[in-house]
């Protein structure tokens, strides 16, 4: 039992390149989640996805596109990167249902992506 | 919207001293709360949760915390520390009828011997 797997762990691009970030869960879990990390700023919501088939924006989605391939799969895709969009980005499953309550959320271990 | 602040960015103590990491949350309505840790260069891992019942709520590694409604914070707490605690600890909340969790700027910890 891997939990959630994500790839790369680490990646520089290139202002303007584009680029996707796997995530992957084997807890059967329907909801998952894209974060960003900056210092200071905790983590902030990119998208998330409530269940198979379903996505929705979180606080800050720009520059920024995802798909729920399937239950297990959750990817986030920067179209054209720019240097703001440096940081830790992680992704998060949760069990509860697709309409409640959260709660808990378990984490992958993150990508570091620098875009110079 | 929820909100929550977390008092302190660092906390620096030393080994075996007691630790008290402060949340303020703000929310018009009844909300879940959570602390999470996170080790150098890791994810984060749940400590502990507030959903309801008892306010003193014990977590992994002797960490407690203790939900005061009318003061609107959820202070993480360890008696005695030790090295290993050293880590950014961050305080989250979710509304009871939502699927989200906003999350605190983060505390970083760290213990010294």
């Amino acid at each position: 039992n891997a939990g959630v797997t994500q790839t790369p762990k680490f990646q520089v691009l290139k202002t303007g390149q584009s680029m996707t970030l796997q995530c992957a869960q084997d807890m059967n879990h329907n909801s998952m989640y894209w974060y960003r990390q900056d210092p200071g700023m905790g983590l902030r919501l990119i998208y998330y996805s409530a269940s198979e088939g379903t996505t929705d924006k979180g606080e800050v989605p720009n520059g920024y596109n995802v798909s729920r391939l399937n239950k297990r799969e959750f990817s986030l895709r920067l179209e054209s990167a720019a240097p703001s969009q440096t940081s830790v980005y992680f992704c998060a499953s949760s069990p509860n249902p697709p309409s409640g309550t959260i709660t808990e959320q378990y984490f992958g271990p993150g990508t570091r992506l620098t875009v110079t | 919207a929820q909100s929550v602040t977390q008092l302190d960015s660092q906390v620096p103590v030393f080994e075996e001293a007691p630790v008290e990491l402060r949340c303020n949350y703000s929310s018009s309505v009844s909300v879940y709360l959570f602390w999470y840790v996170q080790y150098p260069n890791q994810g984060l891992q749940l400590l502990l949760k507030y959903l309801s019942g008892s306010t003193l709520v014990k977590g992994i590694n002797g960490f407690e915390a203790e939900f005061n409604k009318s003061q609107t914070s959820f202070h993480l707490r360890k008696p005695s520390v030790h090295i290993s605690d050293t880590a950014e600890y961050f305080c989250a909340v979710s509304r009871i009828t939502r699927n989200k969790l906003v999350f605190g700027a983060g505390t970083i910890l760290r213990v010294k011997s």
